[in-house]
């Protein structure tokens, strides 16, 4: 079973829309990190916001902003008043604390977000 | 500050070469992470370095494929006799704390792409 699953592979937006990107996990570790990258056409994946299992709030990062939602295991990022420079390939990625299994990033297949103007 | 720097940023092989793609982390950050990136897919964990100690290499492919951080900086990422299914983007990512963590962010570099003819 994919322990990310993102369901878009491709979203096309209007420009100053708000839009959210959907992700789903599978784990069973009770402590775990979520984070979400923006790799745009050059290819650097760029860190844009991350949330810890035990966080109360939702994460913040300027026009982005984490809608978790721990019993669903959904962990959605939501881009407010989207900008043309937004278009790219967005990555939902979590890391397990266990150590049982790989010590790296566990990606899903992506989202490629097009905005419109 | 300087991001993680990889070299080079294109390669192309011909089959049964042997090639280095070279990681420069950000300096101070302990430890150090491949990926694999193949067209269209997130990336896929290869190897996780913790200063030179090389504490994980469950996600490489073959044993085709060795990694090295000799003095706990610069990383290398060999591929022996390459082959075609070896093209891929190579994506090298440095996080400040050592041991497994799940909030440690890990921060990417731009990638090497590389092509086995």
């Amino acid at each position: 079973a994919q322990k990310i699953t993102q369901t878009q592979p491709g979203m096309f937006v209007q420009e100053k829309e708000a839009v959210t990107l959907d992700c789903t996990y599978d784990t069973s570790d009770p402590s775990y990190g979520l984070f979400w990258y923006k790799q745009p056409s050059s290819g650097e994946m760029i860190f844009l916001i991350y949330q810890g299992s035990y966080d109360q709030q939702n994460a913040t990062e300027g026009r982005y902003s984490l809608n978790f939602q721990k019993a669903r295991k959904s962990a959605n990022l939501v881009i407010s008043a989207s900008q043309l420079g937004d278009s790219a390939m967005y990555f939902c990625a979590m890391r397990e604390d266990s150590g049982g299994g790989a010590d790296g990033l566990t990606f899903g297949k992506g989202t490629h977000l097009i905005i419109q103007p | 500050g300087a991001g993680v720097s990889q070299s080079p940023r294109y390669k192309v092989a011909k089959r049964g070469q042997d090639v280095a793609l070279r990681c420069d982390p950000i300096s101070g950050h302990v430890s150090l992470f491949w990926y694999q990136q193949a067209l269209g897919q997130g990336p896929e964990f290869l190897t996780y370095f913790q200063n030179e100690a090389q504490l994980d290499k469950s996600g490489l492919p073959s044993d085709r494929f060795f990694a090295e951080r000799p003095e706990g900086s610069v990383s290398t990422l060999k591929i022996q006799r390459t082959q075609q299914e070896d093209s891929a983007v190579y994506l090298c990512a440095s996080s400040f704390l050592a041991g497994i963590s799940s909030t440690d962010t890990q921060y990417f570099g731009p990638g090497t792409r590389l092509t086995v003819l």
